[in-house]
């Protein structure tokens, strides 16, 4: 089982540049989300989707799209890039079944810078 | 809302010593789970141990184990032997135990802002 992949593993934009960072799981997890992690601040939630077709804000949701059209994809749009959003983005992913509390998986990261 | 507190940004441990970093939250939930992950240089989110609140059963993992107090709201991680493989950013993080009847929003981690584990040889 390859768990979580995210694509790109690094990306370089320019302000006001848009793409999409990948997101997919391979373990038939319903619920999956986008945090990102800025330093000193932790992981923050920014969108989640608890199934194909339902998805939702989180914390810090704003310039970032979601969709979620296939139990496995969850990608991450930006719309239009600014430098307040170089970060480090993590998907992660997890069932919503029995037995309850289960633990996320999470991807291995994109390091995004924004210049 | 719930809030997961890390007060010591940095700690540092002698190889084969022992460590406790300290976790306090807030909330006003009696059923929850909390979870330690460990962020090595890697970057990798690494699952270390969990912990469902209505179990009073501390628990453990190998070398890793967790001095949970309910009533304090403490979730302390205590790592034994510290080997160098250990050196990484661990953060707390606090999940509702709600469920998906009440939103999905209950599934999102709330996360401290992490503790940087330095081990010296």
């Amino acid at each position: 089982n390859a768990g979580v992949t995210q694509t790109p593993k690094f990306q370089v934009l320019k302000t006001g540049q848009s793409m999409t960072l990948q997101c997919a799981q391979d373990m038939n997890h319903e619920y999956m989300s986008w945090y990102r992690q800025d330093p000193g601040m932790g992981l923050r939630l920014i969108h989640y989707s608890v199934g194909a077709g339902i998805t939702d804000q989180g914390e810090v949701p704003n310039g970032y799209n979601v969709s979620r059209s296939t139990t496995e994809d969850f990608p991450l749009r930006l719309l239009s890039a600014a430098p307040s959003q170089t970060s480090v983005y993590f998907c992660a992913s997890s069932s919503l079944g029995s037995p309850e509390g289960q633990p996320q998986h999470f991807g291995d990261g994109t390091r995004l810078s924004i210049l | 809302a719930q809030t997961v507190t890390q007060s010591q940004p940095e700690m540092s441990v002698q190889e084969a010593e022992t460590v406790t970093l300290s976790c306090t939250y807030d909330t006003s939930e009696s059923d929850y789970y909390l979870f330690w992950y460990k962020q090595p240089p890697s970057r990798q989110m690494i699952l270390v141990i969990r912990q469902e609140a209505y179990k009073q059963q501390n628990a453990t993992e190998n070398r890793f184990s967790v001095n949970f107090q309910k009533a304090a709201k403490s979730f302390s991680l205590k790592i034994s032997d510290s080997q160098l493989g250990d050196a990484a950013m661990y953060f707390c993080a606090y999940r509702s135990a709600r469920g998906l009847g009440s939103g999905g929003s209950n599934y999102k981690l709330t996360f401290g802002k992490g503790t940087l584990l330095t081990v010296n040889p």
